[in-house]
């Protein structure tokens, strides 16, 4: 069964830092993984998605995402975050005929002025 | 496109009443869901939708909860009777699953239930 961790419960950054936010994943063969993001108040919405094709995947907002077969790791970067990107993270994962994603626990971002 | 929208978007009831939460999905979707956030479980997805056709109900914490999908445009989550253990944030996402891999799931902005 396909299953996805994230290891930081909340991460915290200044405004204009780059940020990463970490996802590992756990699949046998090439997964579908995905970033959401959850704004307070707000559904999930996807920040970008990797099926196949160049690791680096380029998504909304100024994120970018690389996958990495041999880590399985799908982390999520942004070179300089906006007070406007504090959120809630969602990294998720898909595969083996199944596709209905699986989603971590969630990453929550604080940016500070 | 209004986006799937669900409603009610606040919800308070007591503890025994039955509780019905809707969704409308975006229009040519056939894949609709139905998870249930909360601080301590996360994200959890309770049932899926096919082409309006149950998939996979084994979220579905027990038989108090029920969900139905009477046509292409419209669905709903029942709890009868609610426990204050259902408090939660109750989102609705659809989808278009034509079997070449999972597509995006457009989300709706939830139901906060507070079950007292």
């Amino acid at each position: 069964a396909q299953s996805v961790t994230q290891p930081d419960i909340h991460i915290t950054v200044s405004e204009g830092a780059s940020l990463e936010l970490r996802c590992n994943y756990s699949y046998g063969a090439t997964p579908y993984l995905f970033w959401y993001v959850q704004s307070p108040g707000q559904g999930l919405q996807l920040l970008l998605k990797y099926f196949s094709g160049d690791t680096l995947v380029q998504g909304i907002k100024g994120f970018e995402a690389e996958f990495k077969r041999s880590q399985s790791s799908f982390n999520l970067r942004k070179p300089s975050v906006h007070w406007s990107d504090a959120a809630e993270y969602f990294c998720a994962v898909a595969g083996g005929g199944s596709y209905i994603p699986t989603f971590g626990r969630g990453t929550s971002l604080i940016v500070h002025p | 496109d209004a986006g799937v929208i669900q409603s009610p978007r606040h919800e308070v009831t007591e503890m025994g009443q039955e509780v019905t939460l809707r969704c409308k999905p975006i229009s040519g979707h056939n894949s609709l869901f139905w998870y249930r956030q909360t601080m301590m479980r996360g994200l959890e997805l309770l049932i899926y939708f096919n082409n309006n056709v149950p998939i996979d109900d084994s979220g579905m914490p027990e038989d108090r909860f029920s969900a139905k999908m009477p046509n292409a445009s419209f669905s709903t989550l029942k709890i009868q009777p609610s426990e204050p253990r259902d408090s939660a944030v109750y989102f609705c996402a659809s989808s278009s699953l034509e079997g070449q891999g999972p597509d995006t799931q457009y989300f709706g902005p939830g139901t906060r239930l507070t079950v007292l």
